[in-house]
């Protein structure tokens, strides 16, 4: 069981919206930065979304990110083939005093 | 360009060790801190470590506690694990990941392409 729950998967047709969910606590996401990463298959992970809603430079804006107390929230817009993929939302957990993850939730873009 | 390239994984016996290395490029290394993140084969991603910029604080998963070690040289620009006393559930692809700023708390931002570890019983 992963301390931050996310859904296992979300599907939705090219050009429409998703949003993926995850849902902590206040030991994580309540008090603490959220990242998001995409995994496309047989790859490594990449960095989508940090401190809760910034992206990266070469991040288009079709991918955001937002938080409201002990969860967050990714978006996508205009999906596309090539957005299939598993995506991982992190934060740090003061009481672990560790980082940790979502258990991923897999996108399917029809 | 920053660069991640671990190394070190391949197979061993239940209750062995293995030291993974990960050799850092196009960054000052010793003003960032590095994660190192593993997958099971068909699972999600766990956090395992992280390392200060300055090597001074650590932080463990409670899975790997007491067993893994991480460390860096940062005239090396490389980063380590040693990992004791491997468990079937070791077994994994090990990511290092650098973080955007030097304290543990920063998020990632770089990934490495991974190094598999397999334990054998």
């Amino acid at each position: 069981q992963s301390v931050l729950t996310q859904p296992p998967s979300v599907s939705a047709a090219p050009g429409q919206k998703v949003t993926i969910s995850c849902s902590g606590s206040s030991s994580n996401i309540g008090n603490y930065y959220v990242s998001w990463f995409q995994q496309l298959p047989g790859t490594a992970p990449k960095l989508l979304i940090y401190d809760n809603d910034k992206r990266p430079s070469g991040i288009p804006d079709r991918f955001s990110g937002s938080k409201s107390g002990t969860s967050a929230t990714l978006g996508i817009t205009g999906l596309q083939t090539g957005d299939e993929a598993d995506y991982y939302c992190e934060a740090w957990d003061t009481s672990l005093s560790a980082g940790v993850f979502g258990g991923g939730t897999k996108l399917t873009v029809l | 360009e920053v660069q991640l390239v671990e190394s070190g994984g391949g197979l061993v016996q239940r209750g062995g060790s293995l030291r993974l290395s990960c050799a850092a490029s196009g960054f000052t290394f010793s003003t960032y801190a590095m994660t190192w993140v593993r997958q099971a084969p068909g699972k999600g991603l766990e956090w395992v470590s992280v390392i200060s910029g300055s090597g001074a604080g650590t932080y463990y998963a409670d899975s790997v506690k007491g067993r893994f070690t991480i460390s860096r040289d940062n005239s090396k620009n490389t980063m380590y694990l040693q990992m004791n006393s491997l468990r079937a559930e070791d077994t994994a692809v090990y990511y290092c990941a650098k973080g955007r700023g030097v304290v543990v708390l920063a998020p990632i931002d770089y990934w490495g392409q991974g190094t598999l570890v397999t334990v054998s019983s």
